[in-house]
């Protein structure tokens, strides 16, 4: 399979803890974009990376969030102290690195803090 | 917050007919993109148009865009029951790629 990959799929957690997910890009893909989702609403911008830089973090991305792509490959998001505010489809996607591309997506993370 | 702005909000047809779905957005862009979400799981691009183009075709979808209006709409002709989904618009108007997406469309096609 050569689409982007997320995982974990599904996770629940306690509200405080921390939680981490993981992206896959597709292989040749430069850039690489987080997006949350909540119920009913369309995607929202979070941060996006060219290569390992990240370039661009939305206001939506408080202190508690953070964002790696170590190697320019996969990438990491993190929550920490996580609220029940956070309960969200978090998507990510790829694409190459001219902005006139369509972006792929991967299936998301459907994170449940309770 | 979003920049997108669509409607309807939710649509329900019969098969084999045809579904219109508008988008505005706010600011220029460097393009326009289409994406379909069935419930619960990720978002699969369907057609890409740039601001230089008024009209794209892929099978059955049709897409316009007026940047004059700063609107877009999306036709989907003979739907069939698998087009039932949420259709997203997303606006891309900078070179770093990132999507400003609308509230979507609720598609419902009836056999």
């Amino acid at each position: 399979d050569t689409g982007v990959s997320q995982n974990p799929r599904h996770k629940i957690t306690k509200r405080g803890q921390n939680v981490t997910f993981r992206c896959d890009p597709i292989s040749e893909h430069n850039r690489l974009y987080w997006y949350r989702q909540t119920l009913g609403q369309g995607p929202e911008f979070l941060t996006y990376f060219q290569n390992e830089a990240q370039l661009e973090k939305s206001r939506l991305l408080s202190d508690r969030f953070s964002a790696e792509r170590p190697k320019g490959s996969f990438s990491t998001l993190e929550i920490q102290r996580t609220e029940q505010g956070d309960s969200a489809m978090y998507l990510c996607a790829s694409s190459l690195r001219s902005g006139d591309t369509e972006a792929f997506f991967g299936q998301g993370t459907r994170l449940t803090v309770v | 917050s979003q920049q997108g702005e669509e409607d309807p909000q939710a649509l329900s047809i019969q098969e084999g007919e045809n579904a219109t779905m508008n988008c505005s957005y706010k600011t220029s862009i460097n393009n326009l993109q289409w994406y379909r979400q069935n419930s619960g799981r990720g978002l699969v691009h369907l057609i890409l148009i740039r601001s230089n183009e008024r009209e794209k075709h892929s099978g059955r979808l049709r897409v316009t865009l007026d940047t004059s209006k700063k609107s877009s709409s999306l036709l989907i002709t003979a739907s069939r029951a698998a087009d039932t989904a949420s259709y997203f618009c997303a606006s891309s108007y900078n070179q770093g790629g990132k999507l400003i997406f609308g509230q979507g469309t609720e598609l419902s096609v009836k056999p």
